[in-house]
């Protein structure tokens, strides 16, 4: 079964500066999905960027941008310019592809809260 | 478009009590999911349903039924409600497998006590 490991609980940033946070999954899939979701304090869930493992280019979205790391099953965040709306919970997660066999299944990880500072 | 609809909000039980949460999606989505969310723990997949008619267990199934007779509404159902089953509960749907988003609910909190 598929594993997200999400090993820092918690972050803080300075506004205006840039954060990194890591995700690490388990698979033996060789094609896949990831994504990070935000969870801001109204608990709404959403997506702030994706990436198709059999891409090799890093997937950006304006501020956010990922290290994906296929080799090292590593997947990134990086939030640069950190603004206060930022502040939130982080989900990485793990999505398999039905065709090849793999349960149609989102497995999230543990969730890291970002924190931040004005 | 309304997007994806949970019912109720909050709720707060007795143990042994029994309720359903209704999530309502207008997007004509294939798929739909029902997770929870305790502190520490992130999301774990409760149940799933590929498409109408059906469904499938996911990580943490027990205490729990579900059902999806009509396409736009899955149904999360506790018979007999217990403490462990206090959490957040989210519903999610998606247009198909892969690469498609999720869209989720705003989340309803239970408390059984």
């Amino acid at each position: 079964a598929q594993t997200v490991t999400q090993s820092q609980p918690e972050m803080s940033v300075q506004e205006a500066e840039t954060v990194t946070l890591s995700c690490t999954y388990d698979t033996s899939e060789s094609d896949y999905y990831l994504f990070w979701y935000k969870q801001p304090p109204s608990r709404q869930m959403i997506l702030v960027i994706r990436q198709e493992a059999y891409k090799q280019q890093n997937a950006t979205e304006n501020r956010f941008s990922v290290n994906f790391q296929k080799a090292a099953k590593s997947f990134s965040l990086k939030i640069s310019d950190s603004q206060l709306g930022d502040a939130a919970m982080y989900f990485c997660a793990y999505r398999s592809i039905p065709n090849q066999g793999g349960s149609e299944k989102l497995v999230f990880g543990k969730g890291t809260k970002l924190t931040v500072n004005p | 478009n309304a997007g994806v609809t949970q019912t109720p909000k909050f709720r707060v039980l007795k143990t042994g009590q029994s309720m359903t949460l209704l999530c309502a999606q207008d997007m004509n989505h294939e798929y739909m999911y029902w997770y929870r969310q305790d502190p520490g723990m992130g999301l774990r997949l409760i149940h799933y349903s590929v498409g109408e008619g059906t469904t499938a267990k996911g990580e943490v199934p027990d205490g729990y039924n579900v059902s999806r007779l009509k396409k736009q509404n899955f149904l999360l159902g506790l018979e007999s409600a217990a403490p462990s089953q206090t959490s957040v509960y989210f519903c999610a749907s998606s247009e198909t497998a892969g690469f498609k988003k999720l869209f989720f609910g705003s989340g309803t909190q239970l408390s059984v006590l």
